[in-house]
This record gives C-alpha cells, sequence and structure tokens, in this order.
C-alpha cells in the first residue's frame, strides 16, 4: 500500500489559466474522488469515479472543472479559465467496497 | 440539505486533560458516521467510523465517539490528550446506502496540546 499520490504538490497559476491535476490512487481501490478544500473549512464532495465511469458531480463542479479517469486507474482534474476562487486545497481519495476513504495530501492551487 | 457542525472550531488543552469534540449533523435516516484526523503536514486519516450496532466505537491512538441517534450527535473523546494529539479534527457524515466515500464534512476544530 504506497498510498493516494497527488501531483503537484503545489500550484501557482495566474487568472484565466488552466491547469490540470493528476491523482494516483491505491492501485486496487476501484473508486476515485475529488474533494476541495478552502482555508478553514472541511473538504467539500465534487466527483467520484467507479472504475472509469464518472458517476456523480457536485453542483460546486462548474463547466470549467471537467475530471476524467480514462482507465480506471488514475485520474486528472482540469480546471480552465482559472478564477481567484478556485484558489483551494484539491484533495484526492480512494476506496473499494465499503471501506473508508485514504486520502492524498493535495494540490495546493493557488490562482494570483 | 444535509450537514455537519462542530462546535468548537479552537481548543486549548495541556496534555493530559480529557477531550470532547462535538459533532451534530442534520439528517433523518440512515448515516454512517466519521471522525478524520489531520495532523500538520500530513493527509487526512481516518480515526474512527460508525455504521451499526455498538453506539460507542473505539479508534486508534484512544480516541473514541458515541453516537446518539436522538441527539443526531457524535462527539470524540479522549480521556487524556498528549502533545502529539495536535492537529485538525474533522467529522464527517455519509447519507444512505452504498457509497460510502460521498461524505459531508464539518468545518473541522483545531487541537492545540501544550506540553
Amino acid at each position: 500500500d504506497t498510498g493516494v499520490s497527488q501531483d503537484p504538490r503545489h500550484k501557482i497559476t495566474k487568472r484565466g489559466q488552466n491547469v490540470t491535476f493528476r491523482c494516483d490512487p491505491i492501485s486496487e481501490h476501484n473508486r476515485l474522488y475529488w474533494y476541495r478544500q478552502t482555508l478553514g473549512q472541511g473538504p467539500e464532495f465534487l466527483t467520484y469515479f467507479q472504475n472509469e465511469a464518472q458517476l456523480e458531480k457536485s453542483r460546486l463542479l462548474s463547466d470549467r472543472f471537467s475530471a476524467e479517469r480514462p482507465k480506471g486507474s488514475f485520474s486528472t482534474l482540469e480546471i480552465q479559465r482559472t478564477e481567484q476562487g478556485d484558489s483551494a486545497m484539491y484533495l484526492c481519495a480512494s476506496s473499494s467496497g465499503n471501506s473508508p476513504l485514504h486520502f492524498g495530501n493535495g494540490t495546493r492551487l493557488t490562482v494570483t | 440539505a444535509q450537514s455537519v457542525s462542530q462546535h468548537n472550531h479552537h481548543v486549548i488543552l495541556s496534555e493530559a486533560a480529557s477531550l470532547e469534540l462535538g459533532c451534530n449533523y442534520s439528517y433523518g435516516g440512515t448515516v454512517n458516521l466519521f471522525w478524520y484526523v489531520q495532523y500538520p503536514g500530513q493527509h487526512l486519516q481516518l480515526l474512527l467510523k460508525y455504521f451499526s450496532g455498538d453506539p460507542l466505537v473505539k479508534g486508534i491512538k484512544g480516541f473514541e465517539a458515541e453516537f446518539i441517534k436522538s441527539k443526531f450527535s457524535f462527539n470524540l473523546r479522549k480521556p487524556s490528550v498528549q502533545w502529539s494529539d495536535t492537529a485538525e479534527y474533522f467529522c464527517a457524515v455519509n447519507v444512505g446506502p452504498g457509497n460510502t466515500g460521498k461524505l459531508i464534512f464539518g468545518q473541522g476544530t483545531t487541537l492545540q496540546v501544550k506540553p
């Protein structure tokens, strides 16, 4: 068990630019989740995949956000035309069956 | 909409003091309940969970929590805290059957333990 890996750890970008984050889940986990956490708040659910299928998206996920998990293994989260309000920690987690979530260390996005 | 409320935002204790962190949720149906901890510089880790059965659940590092259905509460307790318990603590709820990964988190409680 090597844990959930996220890359990059930090990303600073200018408003209007596109950014992409990657998540590598624990290898035997078929479910993968994206959460967003802003300062002083708990994580908020964004979306999740079971294998390669994206089964649910939160209303928080605007049209500028897109997530993929093409082969049912790693996932990417892309934000287009970033806004300052997108600045947050983006967390990835994985699980299988009814097991609890295993979280990665997150990608901290700063939009200037 | 479902929500989770953590009463204490910042708690400061001395070592060996007892700890109780409050958590209330708003949902009338079946829930799964969790406490996660985030130590400085580390990822969120599961402390304990409640799915069903004995409402008093024990987790890692001497933590326990009690599910009181009538009060919609799931308070976290530890009889004697240590400096190493300094961390942020999150209560979370999952509603309905099946997908236990879609969680609603509280805003967190920062615990500072003074040596």
